[in-house]
């Protein structure tokens, strides 16, 4: 069983540079997050989805878009990379049923991104 | 606003010694809390949760942790640390609609041999 797959794992970007970050979940979760990562700062939610065609804004999605077509796929878009997007990327899914129903959520190995 | 305080960025222990990392939450009900832990380059592994009934909750890998509702607090504990407890501990906090995870800045935990 994979879980929350993100792809790539590592990826530098130049300054205004696009690109999308890859979160499948092979787990038929409804609910996906995306979290960034700054040291010291702990983890801070940028977009969130109830399911296929719902998303949310987390506390920091500036900079950020995401779309859901489907259950498994829930990518990460940055259209103008900034140095501040400098960070360690984490997508995470739960399942609001069953014995996970307590908002457990799995996460992904991480994406780390620089910006220069 | 809901907001979960981790106070200690560091935090060194030898080898065999017990361990209690503090965590406090601000939260306007009764809070879903957890625990994670995370590895250099891995990403989070869920230690322990609370969601209700008894305060003192055991988790993987040996370690327990005591919700006090009076301290707003949920501190994670383990009696003897091993080598390879070293790592970033997390606690965070969620509601239970969308199940968003509000994160303390975490705890580096050290274990000198």
């Amino acid at each position: 069983n994979a879980g929350v797959t993100q792809t790539p794992k590592f990826r530098i970007l130049k300054i205004g540079q696009s690109m999308t970050l890859q979160c499948t979940q092979d787990m038929n979760h409804n609910y996906m997050y995306w979290y960034r990562q700054d040291p010291g700062m702990g983890l801070k939610l940028i977009y969130y989805s109830v399911g296929a065609g719902i998303t949310d804004k987390g506390e920091v999605p500036n900079g950020y878009n995401v779309s859901r077509s489907t259950t498994e796929d829930f990518p990460l878009r940055l259209e103008l990379a900034a140095p501040s997007q400098t960070s360690v990327y984490f997508c995470a899914s739960r399942s609001p049923e069953g014995r996970d129903a307590k908002n457990i959520q799995y996460f992904g190995a991480g994406t780390r991104l620089s910006v220069l | 606003a809901q907001s979960v305080t981790q106070p200690d960025i560091h935090i060194t222990v030898s080898e065999g010694a017990s361990l209690e990392l503090r965590c406090n939450y601000s939260y306007g009900a009764t809070p879903y809390l957890f625990w994670y832990v995370q590895s250099p380059g891995q990403g989070l592994q869920l230690l322990l949760k609370y969601f209700s009934g008894d305060t003192l909750v055991q988790g993987i890998k040996g370690f327990e942790a005591e919700f006090k509702r009076s301290q707003s607090s949920f501190n994670l504990r383990k009696p003897s640390v091993h080598w390879s407890d070293a790592a970033e501990y997390f606690c965070a906090v969620s509601s239970s609609n969308t199940g968003k995870l509000i994160f303390g800045q975490g705890t580096t935990l050290q274990v000198k041999p």
